[in-house]
């Protein structure tokens, strides 16, 4: 079993949808990155989350510690968020802070 | 410079050649990561250097694989002997070295290895 399970794998949704991502781990962690990556392969970092609620935009991270639980929310969701999310932890024992594991991610195709 | 920069951004190499791929981060960030896209897989961590403290190598997937960092800034990441099982996407990224956050990444060098 992965220690980071991202779902859906794939998703498509019509402009204007909202959109939800999400993230679930099995592992004590210390920080969780959600990452985008554009079909061009440049990948870009969201947000880095310890606790609580992030919001940039028209993008919102939330994470449930107790529950091991991330999610990803896009509202007013357009084409040009087509890409892969990648959800990536930081284990809270041993470490380095760039050892981080990744999910597989999601990959999101919004329709116009 | 503007952001992480990583060269070449494709190379192509016949098996047991060894490669060098370079990645220069922003300017004035202490930290520095190499991660690795295989097709088809997930990213995985390679290997990551903080300021002056010993590198973390536990990512580094046989001894083929090493990495240094010259004067705290640029990276070389060499991979000897290559194998066909190393074509991947070899990504670095950089950041400020604080606790816990957000990464800049370059674009990553495509290796493939015949």
């Amino acid at each position: 079993k992965n220690e980071v399970e991202q779902s859906p794998q794939n998703l498509t949704a019509q402009e204007g949808e909202f959109i939800t991502i999400n993230c679930s781990y099995s592992v004590g962690i210390s920080a969780l990155h959600w990452l985008q990556q554009h079909p061009g392969g440049g990948i870009v970092s969201l947000f880095m989350l310890s606790s609580g609620k992030k919001k940039h935009g028209r993008l919102i991270a939330t994470i449930n510690i107790q529950e091991k639980h991330s999610s990803l929310h896009i509202t007013a969701s357009h084409p040009r968020d087509s890409a892969v999310y990648i959800c990536a932890v930081r284990l809270d024992y041993g470490g380095s802070q760039g050892n981080l594991i990744f999910g597989k991610g999601t990959k999101l195709s919004v329709k116009p | 410079g503007a952001g992480v920069s990583q060269s070449p951004s494709n190379k192509v190499t016949e098996k047991g050649k060894d490669v060098e791929l370079r990645c220069d981060p922003i300017s004035g960030h202490t930290a520095l990561y190499w991660y690795r896209q295989s097709l088809g897989q997930g990213l995985e961590f390679l290997i990551y250097f903080q300021g002056n403290s010993a590198p973390d190598k536990s990512g580094l997937p046989s001894d083929r694989f090493s990495a240094e960092r010259t004067g705290g800034s640029v990276s070389t990441l060499t991979i000897q002997r290559t194998q066909q099982e190393d074509s991947a996407v070899y990504l670095c990224a950089s950041s400020w070295g604080r606790t816990n956050e957000k990464l800049f990444f370059g674009s990553g060098t495509q290796l493939s290895v015949l």
